[in-house]
């Protein structure tokens, strides 16, 4: 399979704890998104890398939200203390350049 | 800012009917692409089309087609003969041209409801 994989798939943690997300995008592709989607709305972007650089962060992107791609390949999105408010679908996207973005399955995040 | 609307929420039709999704947007920019992308229960976003506001150009694809009116600032998407695996949530988007991220911005989507 050589689609955009995103890990875990479902997360249930406590409100308070620290979360990370991983995707890994199609492989020869240089560009990275991160959305979030809350029930019934369309996804909204929160960052996005070009290779290894993070180059445009939404203002959702709160300062307990940190994004990471490290060799410009996978790529992290850890979340710190997590609130309720957190609640939504992760969905991971990728593209070659400026081409059409290709998403994930999602990680879909629950907070107690 | 870029917005987009899809003002129909749901739609339910029976197989076989023909169905027209809406899509407005707003920009400012004279260069931008469009896209639908379908969400399954699965709850994946699939890739259905991407335009470039150059091309106004309507595309058909199997029973799919697109009509993109500059003019109304619109980019509807009709299903011919209906099936039941047609059955997803639709979202148009929008995004500028090359040179920036490139980020999509999402219209609410319309679930379609696609009955035997």
């Amino acid at each position: 399979d050589t689609g955009v994989s995103q890990d875990p798939r479902h997360k249930i943690t406590k409100r308070g704890q620290n979360v990370t997300f991983r995707c890994d995008p199609i492989s020869e592709h240089n560009r990275l998104y991160w959305y979030r989607q809350t029930l019934g709305q369309g996804p909204e972007f929160l960052t996005y890398f070009q290779n290894e650089a993070q180059l445009e962060k939404s203002r959702l992107l709160s300062d307990r939200f940190s994004a990471e791609r490290p060799k410009g390949s996978f790529s992290t999105l850890e979340i710190q203390r997590t609130e309720q408010g957190d609640s939504a679908m992760y969905l991971c996207a990728s593209s070659f350049g400026g081409a059409s973005q290709y998403f994930g399955p999602g990680t879909r995040l629950t907070v107690l | 800012a870029q917005k987009v609307t899809q003002a129909q929420t749901e739609i339910s039709v029976v197989e076989k009917e023909d169905v027209t999704l809406d899509c407005v947007y707003e920009t400012r920019d004279t260069t931008y692409y469009l896209f639908w992308y379908k969400q399954p229960p699965s709850g994946e976003l699939v890739f259905l089309i991407r335009r470039n506001s150059f091309d106004e150009q309507n595309e058909i694809s199997g029973r799919y087609s697109w009509n993109f009116q500059k003019s109304t600032s619109s980019f509807n998407f009709t299903i011919t003969a209906s099936q039941v695996v047609d059955s997803a949530v639709y979202f148009c988007a929008l995004s500028e041209a090359p040179g920036g991220a490139q980020k999509l911005v999402f219209g609410q989507g319309t679930r379609l409801t696609i009955n035997p």
